[in-house]
C-alpha cells in the first residue's frame, strides 16, 4: 500500500521560472514530512522538512506548503536553476520525533532548462 | 571521511549466491538505517539500529536479509541466496541521534547497486 503519492513524476521548467511538485498521504499519523534531493549516482540528501503544526516553511529557494486538512504538501522552487536539476522525493513519518521509519514517495524528476 | 561510507558501491553476483554489504556510518552518529531503492522508486525501509541493537527490522522482506552492528558502528546487511529481484541500491543513512530536536535528518550514503544474474 503506497502510502504517500508524488506527482508530477517529471518536470521541465524553464531556468528563473517556479518548480512545483505535489505530495499526498493517507496516514494521519504521520507528522513529520521531509522533501529529500538526489543527484545520479549519489544518496538523498534532506532538502527541507515540516511539521504540521506549520502551514508553510522557507529556507531561501525553497519553500514547503503543508494543507493538513487535505492531507497534502508540496515543494516550490524559487528562481529555479540548472543546478536544481535532480530527482526529488517527498517523505512522511510519525512519532515524536520520528525520522528512522520514512515513506517516500515515488520521485520527481525535475529537469532545468536554459 | 565525514560522510556514510558504503562498500562495495557495485556488487554483481549470481541467484543463489551470499552477499555483505557494509556501511561506515559518520562519527558519533547512534542511528543508522538501510534503505533499498529500487529503479525508478523512492528508497523503501529495511532496519535501522539505535546503539548495537536492531531497534526496527520491519521492513526486511524475507528471513534471506540479515543486519548486524555488533560494536555501535559500522553495520552489515546481509542477503542469503539472493534472487534477481534483489537487485537494486541499498542506501545506509545515519543520524545523531533517534529522538530529540534535531534528529530529524538522515545522512545517506552513495549506496551499494546489487546486480543478481
Amino acid at each position: 500500500q503506497q502510502q504517500v503519492k508524488q506527482s508530477p513524476q517529471s518536470l521541465i521548467v524553464q531556468k528563473g521560472g517556479i518548480s512545483i511538485i505535489n505530495c499526498a498521504y493517507e496516514n494521519t499519523a504521520f507528522d513529520y514530512f521531509p522533501w529529500y534531493q538526489q543527484f545520479p549516482g549519489k544518496g538523498p540528501a534532506l532538502l527541507i522538512a515540516i511539521r504540521p503544526d506549520v502551514s508553510e516553511k522557507k529556507e531561501g529557494r525553497f519553500t514547503i506548503s503543508f494543507n493538513k486538512s487535505a492531507k497534502q504538501f508540496s515543494l516550490h522552487i524559487m528562481d529555479s536553476q540548472p543546478g536544481d536539476s535532480a530527482t526529488y522525493f517527498c517523505a512522511a513519518s510519525m512519532g515524536d520525533f520520528g525520522n528512522e521509519k520514512l515513506t517516500f514517495g515515488t520521485g520527481t524528476r525535475l529537469t532545468i532548462i536554459p | 571521511g565525514a560522510g556514510v561510507s558504503q562498500t562495495p558501491s557495485n556488487k554483481v553476483t549470481e541467484k543463489g549466491k551470499y552477499v555483505e554489504l557494509r556501511c561506515d556510518p559518520i562519527s558519533g552518529h547512534t542511528a543508522l538505517y538501510w534503505y533499498r531503492q529500487s529503479l525508478g522508486q523512492g528508497p523503501e525501509f529495511l532496519i535501522y539500529f539505535q546503539g548495537t541493537g536492531a531497534a526496527d527490522d520491519s521492513g526486511l522482506p524475507n528471513d534471506r536479509f540479515f543486519a548486524v552492528r555488533p560494536e555501535g558502528s559500522v553495520s552489515t546487511l546481509k542477503i542469503q541466496r539472493t534472487e534477481r529481484g534483489d537487485s537494486a541500491v541499498y542506501l545506509c543513512a545515519s543520524s545523531l541521534s533517534r529522538t530529540g530536536p534535531g534528529s530529524g535528518e538522515l545522512f545517506f550514503g552513495e549506496g551499494s547497486r546489487l546486480t543478481v544474474l
